[in-house]
């Protein structure tokens, strides 16, 4: 199975901080790669979909930047705000093995904005 | 407007009864999957289909079965061999291409519980 590494687990942030966090996965095995946020009570919705080194996508406040040669994405928000807050899913879909062609998901990083 | 519907939102059954978890999609996606979250954990992939009569197992298919007779249906059944049954099972679906380009798209969930 694919290992697919969120980083923090959690993160507070007050309203108006700008914040990053981080998805790892195994460069030699890449794909593509998935962002979705998760809201409490809600089901989780598509960000963004990253195919290519370098590419950067970017959706009001919220972008993400992919490095597949050193296996990395970043998801950044600009000016948090409350309703920011939500579990930020990474899911990556392997290139080979018994990984091959199936989305396997990250812990996720829960954020929490505080107004 | 289109989505996917998954019912009961909450589910109760002693241990040793089999039980179906209900999952509905009017997208015309060609695509189904189910996934399970426990705490702490990332989303893991149970059963999918790509086309309607055709599923593959995911990463802990063990316990459950699907069938896929019908392209807006694909129902999950948790057996009394499932170990631990007790979780949060999220359907999705996606367009013919796959999800290398396109987003999965979520049902609200149905949370299992079994004692």
């Amino acid at each position: 199975i694919l290992n697919v590494e969120q980083s923090p687990q959690s993160l507070h942030v007050q309203e108006g901080d700008s914040t990053n966090f981080t998805c790892s996965f195994p460069s030699s095995n890449f794909y593509a790669l998935h962002w979705y946020r998760w809201e409490t009570a809600k089901s989780p919705e598509a960000l963004f979909v990253m195919t290519l080194n370098g590419d950067e996508k970017k959706k009001g406040r919220i972008s993400a930047t992919l490095n597949t040669k050193e296996g990395y994405s970043y998801l950044y928000i600009k000016g948090s705000q409350p309703e920011d807050s939500a579990t930020y899913l990474c899911a990556l879909i392997g290139a080979g093995g018994t990984s091959y062609g199936k989305l396997t998901f990250g812990q996720g990083t829960i954020l929490t904005v505080h107004p | 407007d289109g989505g996917i519907t998954q019912s009961p939102k909450y589910l109760f059954r002693k241990e040793g009864q089999n039980v179906t978890l209900s999952c509905e999609q009017n997208l015309n996606h060609d695509a189904m999957y189910w996934y399970r979250q426990d705490p702490g954990q990332g989303l893991r992939l149970i059963y999918y289909s790509q086309i309607v009569n055709d599923f593959q197992k995911g990463d802990i298919a063990e316990g459950y079965s699907v069938s896929r007779e019908k392209k807006e249906s694909f129902p999950l059944t948790v057996t009394s061999a499932q170990k631990n049954p007790t979780a949060f099972y999220l359907c999705a679906s996606s367009t013919p291409s796959g999800h290398r380009n396109s987003p999965l798209h979520f049902g609200n969930g149905t949370r299992l519980t079994v004692t």
